[in-house]
């Protein structure tokens, strides 16, 4: 089974600085990754993906994310950190088999970004 | 901008009591998924329909819950009764087809069982 680890519960950063919030995946084959941002008794929302092609991918938001396969991480970063950007945040892999298609989500991780 | 649209957004029920979730996806997503999220967790995949069949409802506990997509459009999620540990929010979402595109979820159902 395909998985994705992100192992910091919590990460805490001064507005105006950069960010990062990483995440490690586990899969046979090529991976899909994406990462979603969730808010307080709100859905996900989607930020970005990796499917193929060149290993930064920019998304919503002012966010990117680098895709490493020698090192399985897919950190998602973004250069300069907003109050607004605090929220909870998943790194998720899609997991294909035959024609049921599935994402497998980490257990999240906490962005708290102060003044 | 199209919506995965979701009711009730909260609902509090007494356990062993039926409850029952609504889900309209996005208009021409033909795969919908259901997903439980417990406090503190990310969501776990319940069932996912690829129009109105189930394709993955390996992990949907099958003695209490049931979903059902009869026209391949709306779709409802029943558990039948509730107990205590299935306080949780419940995500749906959805795809415009099965392998190209990232999922868009809807804002939830919090589900609290007294």
């Amino acid at each position: 089974a395909q998985s994705v680890a992100q192992p910091e519960d919590q990460v805490n950063v001064a507005e105006g600085n950069p960010l990062t919030v990483k995440c490690t995946y586990s899969v046979s084959g090529n991976p899909y990754l994406f990462w979603y941002v969730q808010y307080p008794n709100r859905g996900l929302q989607f930020l970005l993906k990796y499917i193929t092609g060149d290993n930064l991918v920019k998304g919503s938001y002012g966010f990117e994310a680098e895709f490493n396969k020698s090192q399985t991480s897919f950190h998602l970063k973004k250069p300069s950190a907003l109050v607004s950007d605090s929220a909870l945040y998943f790194c998720a892999v899609r997991e294909d088999t035959g024609t049921a298609s599935k994402l497998t989500f980490g257990t999240g991780t906490r962005l708290q970004v102060t003044l | 901008e199209a919506e995965v649209a979701q009711s009730p957004r909260y609902k509090i029920t007494e356990k062993s009591q039926a409850v029952a979730f609504w889900c309209d996806p996005i208009s021409g997503h033909a795969t919908l998924y259901w997903y439980r999220q417990i406090l503190g967790q990310g969501p776990e995949l319940l069932v996912q329909f690829q129009d109105e069949s189930v394709v993955d409802d390996s992990q949907l506990p099958k003695d209490r819950f049931s979903a059902e997509r009869l026209k391949g459009v709306d779709s409802t999620l029943k558990i039948q009764p509730a107990e205590l540990g299935d306080s949780a929010m419940y995500l749906c979402a959805s795809r415009p087809t099965l392998f190209n595109t990232e999922a868009f979820f809807g804002q939830g159902t919090r589900l609290t069982v007294v």
